[in-house]
C-alpha cells in the first residue's frame, strides 16, 4: 500500500481565516513533505520533516506553519494568506532503508484564497 | 548546477502511435531518477525509480530507461487514458536532504 491521504480536498478561505491541511501515511516512511503546485508548473518544495523533526524550510512565509504530531501525521496551518497563495497543496512521504529517496504523493488539497 | 530538462513540453499522439518522452539531467552523483504521472488537479502518481545506467522498468504500456545523462519514457500503443502530464525528478547532488529537482513536465494528449 502506497497511499497518502489528504484532507480536505478543497478549501476556500478568506485572508483573515485560520485553517489547517492534514496529511496521513501508514507506510512507515521516515520523511514527510509539503509541496505547493501552481498550474502548469512542477511541485515546489515547502517543508521536509525527517523523523518527525523539521529538516528543511524552503524560506516559506510564516503564514504557513507546519506541524508533525507523530510519524504518520503532518499538518499545515494556514493564517492570513494572500490570494497568490491559491494553489494545489501536496503532501508526500518517503524514505525507507531500501528506498531512501522515492516519494509518494497524496491527492492534494485545492486551496482558494479570496 | 543541478538541473532536469524534459522534452518535448507537449506531445499529441493518435491512439496506437508509439513515442518517447525525454528527461535529461546534470546531477553528477545520481542516486535515483523518478517518473511520475499527474492528472489535472490531482497529485503525482509514482511510476518508476531507476538507479543506474542501463536499468529498465516496465508497467503496462510504459517503459522507462536510463543512461548516464538522460532517461526515456517509452509509450507503446498509447490509449486516450494515458493522457496526462509526465514528470521526472532527481535528488540534487548533495547530501541526502529529501529534496527533488523536478523537470517542467511533458503534457501528453492521446486522441482516439
Amino acid at each position: 500500500d502506497t497511499e497518502v491521504t489528504q484532507t480536505p480536498k478543497h478549501l476556500v478561505m478568506g485572508m483573515t481565516n485560520k485553517k489547517s491541511l492534514k496529511c496521513e501515511q501508514h507506510m512507515g516512511h521516515r520523511a514527510m513533505y509539503w509541496y505547493k503546485q501552481k498550474a502548469k508548473k512542477p511541485p515546489e518544495l515547502m517543508f521536509v520533516y525527517s523523523y518527525e523533526k523539521l529538516s528543511i524550510n524552503e524560506s516559506v512565509p510564516s503564514r504557513f506553519s507546519p506541524e508533525c504530531p507523530n510519524s504518520s501525521l503532518l499538518n499545515l496551518h494556514l493564517h492570513a494568506l494572500q490570494p497568490e497563495d491559491s494553489a494545489l497543496y501536496l503532501c508526500a512521504s518517503g524514505g525507507t532503508s531500501g528506498d531512501p529517496d522515492t516519494q509518494y504523493f497524496g491527492p492534494g488539497t485545492r486551496l482558494t484564497v479570496l | 548546477e543541478d538541473q532536469v530538462t524534459q522534452s518535448p513540453e507537449a506531445l499529441r499522439l493518435q491512439e496506437g502511435e508509439s513515442s518517447s518522452l525525454n528527461c535529461s539531467y546534470t546531477v553528477s552523483g545520481l542516486r535515483g531518477l523518478f517518473w511520475y504521472r499527474q492528472d489535472p488537479g490531482k497529485g503525482p502518481e509514482f511510476l518508476f525509480t531507476l538507479y543506474s545506467a542501463g536499468e529498465e522498468k516496465e508497467k503496462e504500456r510504459l517503459k522507462a530507461t536510463l543512461t548516464k545523462k538522460e532517461s526515456f519514457l517509452h509509450i507503446t500503443a498509447p490509449k486516450p487514458e494515458d493522457s496526462a502530464t509526465y514528470l521526472c525528478a532527481v535528488p540534487p547532488d548533495s547530501s541526502n536532504t529529501g529534496k527533488l529537482i523536478f523537470g517542467q513536465g511533458t503534457t501528453l494528449q492521446v486522441k482516439p
